[in-house]
């Protein structure tokens, strides 16, 4: 089974900030990884897939990055409906599919 | 437009069975994987398995094989998740969730709403 280690846990960023979440694989996935960004009572709502190919919808502040085991979803201003609970997930090696932790952003 | 609708919150005793349903609509049902999601409360999202609709293929995360049991009725453009044995740890809201791409496991690009089951004597 492949682990997904997100990082940072929590991270605290002000509006209109910057904000970097990162993503290792414990082996290489390729490009084969999605995010995606959960609101408290809300389904998770797809970001990115492919590693980098923002979804239909997604505003262009969302970017993805990385190949291999080694992936970044960058925020580049927080607005004030981006603070959320992120994960990303791999889909080259399953089953099963896994996904990373979460990362919390809260506002600074 | 894409769209899973879940059946509605249950409220269960341990040792109960339970079916819940997913209904997908505004696409062509039976080429698209459809796959189950946990989140206990709290906590972050698990995968559980997926089927294809077309051929009723299913794969399970070690995790939940024979613990529950995904089938599909294509007729109802209708996917399920069953448990014949439920426990209290098995409390959680549960997604299904559909693949990006036609008869491809992906990413997961359309969600249902979630239902929320409770075990509790």
């Amino acid at each position: 089974e492949i682990v997904m280690t997100q990082s940072p846990a929590t991270l605290s960023v002000s509006p209109g900030e910057r904000a970097t979440v990162s993503c290792r694989a414990s082996q290489s996935v390729r490009s084969n990884l999605a995010w995606y960004q959960q609101k408290p009572g809300q389904a998770p709502r797809l970001l990115i897939y492919a590693a980098s190919t923002r979804a239909t919808g997604i505003p262009a502040r969302f970017s993805g990055s990385g190949s291999e085991t080694e992936f970044t979803l960058t925020i580049s201003s927080l607005q004030s409906e981006d603070f959320a609970v992120y994960y990303c997930q791999q889909y080259n090696d399953w089953p099963p599919i896994t996904f990373g932790q979460g990362t919390r952003l809260e506002i600074k | 437009e894409v769209q899973l609708v879940q059946s509605g919150a249950e409220v269960k005793k341990p040792g109960e069975s339970l079916k819940i349903s997913c209904k997908g609509s505004g696409y062509s049902f039976t080429d698209y994987w459809i796959g189950w999601v946990r989140q206990m409360p709290g906590k972050g999202l698990e995968w559980m398995g997926i089927i294809y609709p077309g051929d009723s293929d299913t794969r399970y995360s070690p995790s939940f094989q024979g613990q529950v049991t995904i089938s599909v009725d294509k007729s109802l453009n209708t996917a399920y998740l069953h448990w014949n044995t439920l426990k209290a740890s098995d409390t959680a809201m549960y997604y299904c969730a559909r693949a990006g791409v036609q008869q491809l496991v992906s990413w997961l690009d359309s969600w249902g709403q979630g239902t929320l089951v409770t075990v509790s004597s």
